[in-house]
């Protein structure tokens, strides 16, 4: 069964780095385009990044571009979200998801999630 | 940039029905495909409609989806309202090439 397992989370400064993974199981992640979304406590979803099934194409939402990057390593089964210049308003709950089959038609499966907390 | 608008919270008693729009800021909404997730406290967002008026399988009929150009929003109707139907609900959708955005979210209460 498709399994999406991230890690990584914790506490950190503001204007530190954190790196989170994505693994992934259950089906060939070559194959499918993969994103981050998060949620911060209490609120709504916000969606973050998007990588192409080849990691050749990246998009982000313009809160974390230029701070954040996206990653993948087909061979390792897993996507990473590199964090950098952290700030306390980026604390959340970071999700992967899968991209439903055929592109631009939501996410069919998403992990458990993992808390970033950004604090002093 | 796009934004998708959602009643802040809905009520209804069980049994009867309840329907949440999702009202987008500017172009229109069917340039893209809508999606609606329900979440639970504690939990992941699952599917409950995909393009539009899709349900995946286990998803009860009871869920349908669809979308209003005349008024540039999309909607979620839960017929035959359940207890389990208490969570919150997000429609989703695109403004650029695969660049992603949520509705501000729904929270539905079952009196």
């Amino acid at each position: 069964q498709v399994q999406l397992v991230e890690s990584g989370g914790g506490v950190v400064q503001p204007g530190r780095s954190l790196r989170l993974s994505c693994a992934a199981s259950g089906f060939t992640l070559s194959r499918w385009n993969m994103h981050w979304v998060r949620q911060p406590p209490g609120k709504g979803l916000e969606w973050m990044s998007v990588i192409s099934y080849d990691g050749g194409s990246k998009n982000y939402a313009d809160s974390v571009k230029g701070r954040f990057t996206i990653s993948r390593d087909n061979s390792k089964n897993t996507v990473y979200l590199q964090m950098n210049s952290l700030r306390v308003e980026d604390t959340a709950v970071y999700y992967c998801a899968r991209d439903r089959a055929g592109g631009m038609r939501g996410f069919d499966y998403w992990g458990q999630g993992t808390l970033v907390t950004v604090s002093s | 940039n796009f934004m998708l608008t959602q009643p802040h919270s809905v009520s209804e008693s069980p049994g009867k029905t309840v329907t949440i729009s999702c009202t987008g800021s500017s172009g229109s909404i069917a340039s893209n495909y809508v999606q609606w997730y329900q979440q639970r406290p504690g939990s992941a967002p699952t599917t409950v409609i995909y393009e539009n008026n899709q349900r995946p399988s286990g998803v009860p009929d009871r869920f349908s989806g669809s979308i209003d150009s005349s008024s540039n929003s999309a909607s979620l109707t839960i017929s035959g309202l359940k207890t389990e139907d208490e969570a919150d609900y997000y429609c989703q959708s695109y403004h650029s090439s695969n660049q992603g955005v949520f509705g501000t979210g729904t929270k539905v209460t079952v009196l």
